[in-house]
């Protein structure tokens, strides 16, 4: 099994519609991030988490909300799906300045 | 803020031929410096790295990565490149270990494409 495994790989909705996007880890890491990947853009960091209870905005948190379940679980929702929220989403992992465990990404469509 | 520059988006070389990846990167203190490579429906995955010592690090698939603090650089090679590597390569930095976040920035990335 994958150190980090993100739920689905892929999925298209529609406009308006609830989504949630899950990550979860068996590396035993506390730290773990959102990230969005487009086109010519690189990754730009949504979501982060120190631990169960600390919860952080990255630099494009607008129009989304995250959970951490557990110290193994983290989810990201849109809470009303928009087009320009299609994109490749990633979940990573750190335990240290280590360097990120990623997952393999869920592809996200928004019609 | 800190921030990554790959002025590459796009490089093509033949298989069998050098390859320097160029990464610039700004950051207000001690940085932490990482490749990563992507390939075609993958995630990505950590090729090296740099925190201290030895300015030139050693990556995994014949990487290596030199540490210039004087240009604020950390360009990416590799002497001879295989049709495997084609793959889109990120540059990123973070605080350096013991130092807060780490949360990394990353660079656009460059996509490499290999000619046969």
């Amino acid at each position: 099994d994958a150190d980090v495994t993100q739920t689905p790989r892929n999925r298209i909705t529609k406009t308006g519609k609830r989504i949630m996007l899950e990550c979860s880890q068996t590396k035993g890491h506390d730290r773990m991030y959102w990230y969005r990947q487009d086109p010519g853009l690189g990754l730009r960091l949504i979501y982060y988490s120190f631990d169960v209870k600390d919860i952080n905005k990255g630099e494009i948190s607008d129009g989304y909300s995250v959970s951490r379940q557990a110290q193994a679980k983290f989810s990201l929702s849109l809470e009303s799906a928009i087009p320009n929220q299609t994109a490749l989403y990633f979940c990573a992992t750190s335990q240290t300045s280590q360097g990120y465990t990623f997952g393999s990404g869920t592809r996200l469509t928004v019609v | 803020a800190q921030s990554v520059t790959q002025p590459d988006i796009h490089i093509t070389v033949s298989e069998g031929a050098s390859l320097e990846l160029r990464c610039n990167y700004s950051y207000g203190a001690t940085p932490y410096l990482f490749w990563y490579v992507q390939s075609p429906g993958q995630g990505l995955q950590l090729l090296l790295k740099y925190f201290s010592g030895d300015t030139l690090v050693q990556g995994i698939k014949g990487f290596e990565a030199e540490f210039k603090r004087s240009q604020s650089s950390f360009n990416l090679r590799k002497p001879s490149v295989h049709w495997s590597d084609a793959a889109e390569y990120f540059c990123a930095v973070g605080a350096a270990p013991g130092a807060g976040s780490y949360q990394l920035t990353f660079g656009k990335g460059t996509k490499l494409s290999v000619i046969p």
